[in-house]
């Protein structure tokens, strides 16, 4: 069972490029999860979505991240204009859906990251 | 609003000893509680959990971690600590009165495992 992917692993873009982070969540799970790390710092939720849907994006900044999880394909994070604090590791993770109402599982399982360098 | 501490940026114990990591939280609801190990360059690997039941937890690679209601801890332990356990290690919660997914990471304590 392969576990999250994430692509690129790395990726290097100019100050006003565009970013495009790619997540496949591990087979059976519905639920997906962003998370940044900076340098020095520890992980930073930014957005939860379901299929199709956005569950809590109260970590995303106002402007220029963007989320979607859509019905076919992987989830993708995308930044607009990247600027140099966008610099940063971008971790994806995964968790199985509810069955009946209730969770069947709690924890989530992480890929292994994309580092995204602004020059 | 859910946080985490984790005291200690960094732990330093000689192989063979004893390895403990400290995590205190703060919650509006009941805590759902999470360890995390991070080797350079690479994802968390999940540990342990707690979501309700036993105090006392075991998860993978002989680690285990005491919930305490009353001290709102959680810390990680290790009975006999090997150099491969160097690593960074992050605990996290998620509370039942805020969303599912939402998990709040504390700053993360690096482990530091001498020969």
């Amino acid at each position: 069972n392969a576990g999250v992917m994430q692509n690129p692993r790395h990726l290097v873009r100019r100050r006003g490029q565009e970013a495009r982070l790619r997540c496949s969540p591990m087979k059976g799970h519905s639920h997906v999860y962003w998370y940044r790390q900076l340098p020095e710092e520890g992980l930073k939720f930014m957005v939860y979505l379901q299929k199709e849907n956005i569950i809590d994006e109260s970590g995303m900044p106002k402007e220029r991240f963007s989320a979607e999880f859509p019905k076919e394909g992987p989830s993708i994070l995308r930044i607009q204009q990247v600027v140099r604090g966008d610099s940063a590791a971008y971790f994806c993770a995964s968790s199985p859906g509810t069955s009946g109402g209730r969770r069947s599982s709690y924890e989530q399982y992480f890929g292994p990251g994309t580092r995204l360098t602004v020059t | 609003a859910q946080s985490v501490a984790q005291p200690e940026d960094q732990v330093n114990v000689a192989e063979g000893n004893p390895l403990t990591v400290k995590c205190t939280y703060s919650v509006s609801g009941n805590p759902y509680l999470f360890w995390y190990v991070q080797y350079p360059n690479r994802g968390l690997q999940f540990l342990l959990k707690y979501i309700t039941g036993d105090n006392l937890v075991k998860g993978s690679y002989g680690f285990e971690a005491e919930f305490n209601k009353s001290q709102t801890s959680f810390h990680l332990k290790k009975p006999s600590a090997l150099v491969s356990d160097s690593a960074l290690y992050f605990c996290a919660v998620s509370a039942t009165t805020d969303s599912w997914g939402k998990f709040q990471f504390g700053a993360g304590t690096q482990v530091v495992v001498t020969p």
